[in-house]
């Protein structure tokens, strides 16, 4: 099983849907949790971090739910410009702070 | 935010030469860099965790003796692509963790350097 799994996609979507995306981590000492995007031929860039009680930024809203694993990102109001490619990141250990990303899914936005 | 910077940001060069390719942390100190090798259409794969002072620790697959990191100061770590074979081709990214505050855990990612080994 791998450390960080996600499904790639991609998701096809038209502007304006609502869209999410889940992840799961195998590690249970895993200490933090990112959203990155990252487009194409670009480097990643974070979107928002996780919170336990769940955060959200304008139209993207991220929830950690620790007893299953898995972490959210749903996206609203979706535009053009949400297409790229949304990676899921998780901290773990302690001191050295592993990352590990996971393979990252593909979102295209259609008019 | 903070910034990393990258450079070169393109590099093509002949089969057996060696490339070297800087990561900067310019506006704070970085104990902690970590370089990326990212495929077409493929995840990012750590590499290597670089750390000031002290030797590369390198992931499993990962050939030291072919990648060279240095991180000589808390600004700057360097990957030096030995021999490079064309099968080496591809997007090197480093990154810069932050240590403190709302940004602790947060890694800043540089721009990238395309590789292409004719």
């Amino acid at each position: 099983r791998k450390e960080v799994e996600q499904d790639p996609g991609p998701f096809n979507v038209p502007e304006g849907a609502t869209v999410a995306f889940n992840c799961t981590y195998s590690n249970s000492a895993s200490q933090s949790f990112f959203w990155y995007r990252q487009d194409c031929r670009k480097e990643p860039k974070l979107l928002m971090s996780v919170y336990s009680s769940g955060n959200e930024d304008g139209r993207f809203t991220a929830q950690l739910n620790r007893a299953s694993q898995y972490i959210s990102l749903l996206i609203r109001d979706s535009k053009l410009s949400d297409s790229a490619t949304y990676l899921c990141v998780v901290n773990m250990g302690t001191g050295g702070f592993k990352t590990i990303f996971g393979a990252g899914t593909r979102l295209f936005v259609k008019a | 935010g903070a910034v990393v910077s990258q450079h070169p940001s393109r590099v093509i060069c002949k089969s057996g030469t060696s490339v070297k390719i800087e990561c900067r942390s310019l506006d704070f100190q970085a104990t902690t860099m970590f370089w990326y090798r990212q495929f077409p259409k493929k995840s990012l794969m750590l590499m290597a965790t670089s750390n000031e002072g002290s030797k590369a620790t390198y992931e499993q697959g990962v050939e030291k003796d072919k990648f060279l990191i240095n991180h000589a100061s808390l600004t700057l770590s360097t990957l030096t692509v030995t021999s490079a074979h064309p099968e080496d081709s591809s997007f090197y990214i480093c990154s810069a963790r932050g240590t403190s505050g709302l940004s602790k855990g947060e890694q800043f990612f540089g721009p990238g350097t395309r590789l292409t080994v004719l």
